[in-house]
């Protein structure tokens, strides 16, 4: 089955403590991406990567760092967790089509992450 | 700038009634609009888009069409289920002159909620 794999789903940490949400898909897509998700925010992403080892931030960057070392796998990493990255996190990807702008954004998300930073 | 602004929710409606979603849109250029759902639980999930003016998206009852004058695309469904209850995303494409980052400008979400 075609899918985007995030794990933890659900994480309670405390602040200051690294963590490493895991983001895997299976279709061989060359874009992913990370959004976070706020009540009266809709998402706003974070990193993107056009391909391996091709990043670059999005439009909440603060606090994150991601790596692309596999075309799979776009982990989001968070150094030193704040209250304020208490948040519901998506990862997703598509293909990138030449010529085709809009089939590069039909994005295929995760379930997505609940993260507490208390 | 690029920013979509969507009616506050939560829109509560009875099984078989009328739904209207209103977005309204911001951008340079002509981009692409979507729709998504997402469903309690669950990551978002393409309901449908439009690529250019006058573009209807279709796709399980609801549609929307992309209106370039009114700078617009509200979602319609003429008759709501219980299992449509579900929160639902205006987003656009930003056009970056020849480049396309693949980014999403979303809407804050509109809760739909349906009655038996």
């Amino acid at each position: 089955e075609a899918q985007v794999t995030q794990n933890p789903r659900y994480l309670i940490t405390v602040t200051g403590k690294k963590l490493t949400v895991t983001c895997s898909q299976n279709m061989n897509h060359e874009y992913m991406s990370w959004y976070r998700q706020d009540p009266g925010l809709g998402l706003r992403q974070i990193y993107y990567s056009m391909n391996v080892e091709v990043t670059d931030k999005g439009d909440v960057p603060e606090g994150y760092k991601v790596s692309r070392k596999e075309k799979r796998n776009f982990p989001l990493i968070l150094e030193s967790p704040s209250p304020n990255q208490t948040s519901l996190y998506f990862c997703a990807s598509s293909f990138r089509l030449a010529g085709d702008r809009a089939g590069a954004n039909v994005l295929t998300f995760g379930a997505g992450s609940r993260l507490t930073v208390l | 700038g690029n920013s979509v602004t969507q009616m506050e929710g939560p829109v509560t409606l009875s099984e078989e009634a009328f739904l209207t979603i209103n977005c309204t849109y911001t951008a340079t250029g002509y981009p692409s609009l979507f729709w998504y759902v997402q469903y309690p639980g669950e990551g978002l999930q393409l309901l449908l888009k439009a690529t250019k003016a006058d573009d209807k998206g279709s796709n399980k009852g609801f549609e929307a069409t992309y209106r370039k004058e009114t700078t617009s695309f509200h979602l319609e469904k003429g008759s709501v289920q219980v299992s449509d209850s579900a929160v639902y995303f205006c987003a656009l494409s930003p056009i970056y002159g020849s480049s396309n980052t693949g980014k999403l400008i979303f809407g804050q979400g509109t809760t739909l909620q349906v009655k038996p």
